[in-house]
């Protein structure tokens, strides 16, 4: 029973490198999503999909791109990495529809990036 | 602007007592609330949640108040014990968001239960 799984866990990129960061859930969830967490500014919502091929942007979605080829994988893409994108990542997930019965998201264990 | 607000960053309680944490919100359009705890280095993990028809929720030693008319929602741990020690985030969803609900996120509430 994996859940949602980031990797890696831990990454350093130099200022103007690319990398992507890997998300993947076997829960069959249509709505996976992108955060990133800051000191003093909670959980910032990146991009986000509700399904295979629909994607849409989040509050700060600038430097980052994303795809969704299939359910299961949502991967999140620095395309030339700043100082600015050192940060905690998650990617979370979720069934589309929220109700009273708690389908609430499901988190991964997040990826502490560092860019120097 | 803050939709979701948790004005305390951090709390410290004696275990074995009653740990309140508050959360505040804006838009009259959320009808579903929800509270996540978060230890370090790991993801945050769903706790209870409440919808806007119900005034309280309650599941174990955690209960969750609603009250529609001030805004305003708390989290309570009855009684405390040291592995409560997290930071916990109050989060919101709009109801005219449709089924591709965003959550909204407060900034957290850093709870340290002392032995």
């Amino acid at each position: 029973n994996a859940g949602v799984t980031q990797t890696p866990k831990f990454q350093v990129l130099k200022t103007g490198q690319s990398m992507t960061l890997q998300c993947a859930q076997d829960m069959n969830h249509e709505y996976m999503s992108w955060y990133r967490q800051d000191p003093g500014m909670g959980l910032r919502l990146i991009h986000y999909s509700v399904g295979a091929g629909i994607t849409d942007q989040g509050e700060v979605p600038n430097g980052y791109n994303v795809s969704r080829s299939t359910t299961e994988d949502f991967p999140l893409r620095l395309l030339s990495a700043a100082p600015s994108q050192t940060s905690v990542y998650f990617c979370a997930s979720r069934p589309r529809r929220l109700s009273e019965a708690g389908t609430e998201a499901f988190f991964g264990q997040g990826t502490r990036l560092t860019v120097v | 602007d803050q939709q979701v607000k948790q004005n305390s960053p951090s709390l410290s309680v004696q275990e074995g007592r009653i740990s309140i944490l508050n959360c505040d919100y804006t838009n009259s359009m959320f009808d579903y609330f929800l509270w996540y705890k978060k230890y370090p280095a790991e993801g945050p993990t769903f706790l209870i949640s409440i919808s806007s028809i119900k005034d309280k929720n309650e599941d174990g030693r955690f209960t969750v108040f609603l009250n529609k008319s001030a805004k305003h929602l708390s989290l309570h741990i009855v009684p405390s014990q040291p592995g409560d020690s997290a930071v916990y985030f109050c989060a919101a969803s709009p109801s005219n968001a449709g089924n591709n609900r965003k959550l909204i996120w407060g900034l957290g509430t850093s709870l340290a239960v002392n032995p």
